[in-house]
């Protein structure tokens, strides 16, 4: 099983709404990361966590939180966010550095 | 130090042609580059990846060129076909980097029958 899968694939949330986005993989990888994508550019890294543990935020609003609550999952809480905050949202995981990062198919995340 | 260039940003090539994408880096601790292959409205999926150990690397039509001294490595795309057309985005890591895995800004490939 090589896949990363996220739920939902799509999500319309209000500016005064809490949601969640949530990562699953089950190839044993310790580097788990969010990246935010917006149209036609690269994906912009969030956060990663290695070992259950973050590692690197970079510098991403509070109104972004990450959880990591066990070695396979990974979870994205969203809260008053705003429109520019719509994008693609990615999760990748890794077995360890400069190892092949497997990307779900991200969630398309729109707020209105 | 972080950063990655990559050009073209769009490339137009004929089918069965070469399409070659370029990528330069700064930080000299780099120590793995990986080429993504993105489809509309779905996540980046691994084409190919190289070490500096190594000037070359081949698998099937797609071959990673490095240059450790310029710093600069490359996709080539041989016998280009409609269906590779896709966003190609260069990517850089290095191993005391905490994980972090830095992308360029990405080439829209368009193959052409």
């Amino acid at each position: 099983d090589t896949e990363v899968t996220q739920t939902p694939k799509h999500l319309v949330m209000g500016m005064t709404n809490k949601k969640s986005l949530k990562c699953e993989q089950h190839m044993g990888h310790r580097a788990m990361y969010w990246y935010k994508q917006k149209a036609k550019k690269p994906p912009e890294l969030m956060f990663v966590y290695s070992y259950e543990k973050l590692s690197i935020n970079e510098s991403v609003p509070s109104r972004f939180s990450p959880e990591c609550p066990n070695s396979s999952l990974l979870n994205l809480h969203l809260h008053a966010l705003q429109p520019e905050d719509s994008a693609l949202y990615l999760c990748a995981s890794r077995l360890m550095a400069n190892t092949e990062a497997f990307f779900g198919q991200g969630t398309r995340l729109t707020v209105v | 130090q972080q950063q990655v260039k990559q050009s073209p940003q769009s490339l137009i090539v004929q089918k069965g042609g070469i399409s070659i994408i370029n990528c330069a880096y700064e930080n000299t601790a780099f120590d793995y580059f990986p080429w993504y292959q993105q489809f509309p409205g779905k996540g980046p999926a691994l084409l190919i990846a190289i070490r500096p150990d190594v000037s070359e690397k081949k698998e099937g039509r797609f071959t990673i060129s490095f240059n450790k001294s310029a710093k600069q490595f490359s996709l080539h795309i041989m016998d280009s076909q409609p269906g590779d057309s896709a966003t190609y985005f260069c990517a850089a890591s290095n191993t005391g980097g905490g994980n972090k895995l830095t992308f360029g800004t990405g080439t829209q490939l368009k193959v052409e029958l």
